[in-house]
């Protein structure tokens, strides 16, 4: 089955500074990419996502990339605020089994990034 | 804006004994899932559901576990007789659409067996 590794497991920046946060899957049907935050006592919070057909998105100061060929892809955030100081998710959605039309996400373990001020 | 609601926040539970998860998904959302993360460790998947049955599980999903969509907002998870490496998070998320699609999670339930 689908296996996502993901590094560094903890990451450490300063304010203002860029952060990337680097995943591989093994499973080359998976289709769909998604990266979660998650705070202290909160449940994952999507914050961004790519589909297979797609190389790279942006939204403000996060990015996704995809390398389909290489199974990798990486988060991307710029100009680091405190706030942004959480557990990064990224997973993969590979294609149902057994005939269901929906498939499950296969999370990595997590990435604690800290910013500081 | 729309969000997964799950209850209890923290369940403590004897060992043995039977526990229910609940969870309201988003309303127009059609496909829903459960999730647990033991401390410290990754968010693994359990179960999806659509159309009042289940789609998928995985190998975590045995006969202990149920799930059960019992009204048009309730979404549960139940486990049977609790065991002490049933002590987790347990996350619900539902999508909107068939496929690949955005999963929203609720804040989930700290499940504490003694």
């Amino acid at each position: 089955g689908e296996n996502v590794e993901q590094h560094p497991s903890t990451l450490s920046v300063q304010e203002g500074d860029s952060a990337v946060i680097k995943c591989t899957y093994s499973d080359s049907a998976s289709n769909y990419f998604p990266w979660y935050k998650q705070e202290l006592g909160k449940g994952p919070q999507l914050i961004i996502d790519i589909r297979s057909n797609v190389g790279e998105k942006k939204d403000q100061r996060i990015a996704v990339t995809l390398n389909k060929t290489a199974k990798h892809f990486s988060l991307h955030i710029t100009e680091t605020q405190p706030e942004d100081s959480a557990v990064y998710f990224c997973a993969a959605n590979p294609p149902p089994n057994y005939g269901g039309s929906q498939g499950n996400l296969i999370f990595g373990k997590g990435t604690k990034l800290s910013v500081k001020p | 804006e729309p969000e997964v609601t799950q209850t209890p926040s923290h369940q403590v539970t004897q060992m043995g004994q039977e526990v229910i998860l609940r969870c309201v998904p988003i309303s127009n959302h059609l496909y829903f899932y459960w999730y647990r993360q033991i401390l410290g460790q990754k968010v693994e998947f359990l179960v999806s559901f659509y159309n009042n049955e289940i789609s998928e599980k995985s190998e975590i999903f045995d006969d202990q576990f149920s799930v059960e969509r019992p009204d048009g907002s309730n979404f549960t998870l139940k486990i049977r007789s609790t065991k002490l490496e049933d002590s987790a998070m347990y996350f619900c998320a539902s999508s909107e659409m068939v496929g690949p699609q955005p999963q929203h999670f609720g804040d989930g339930t700290r499940l504490s067996i003694l």
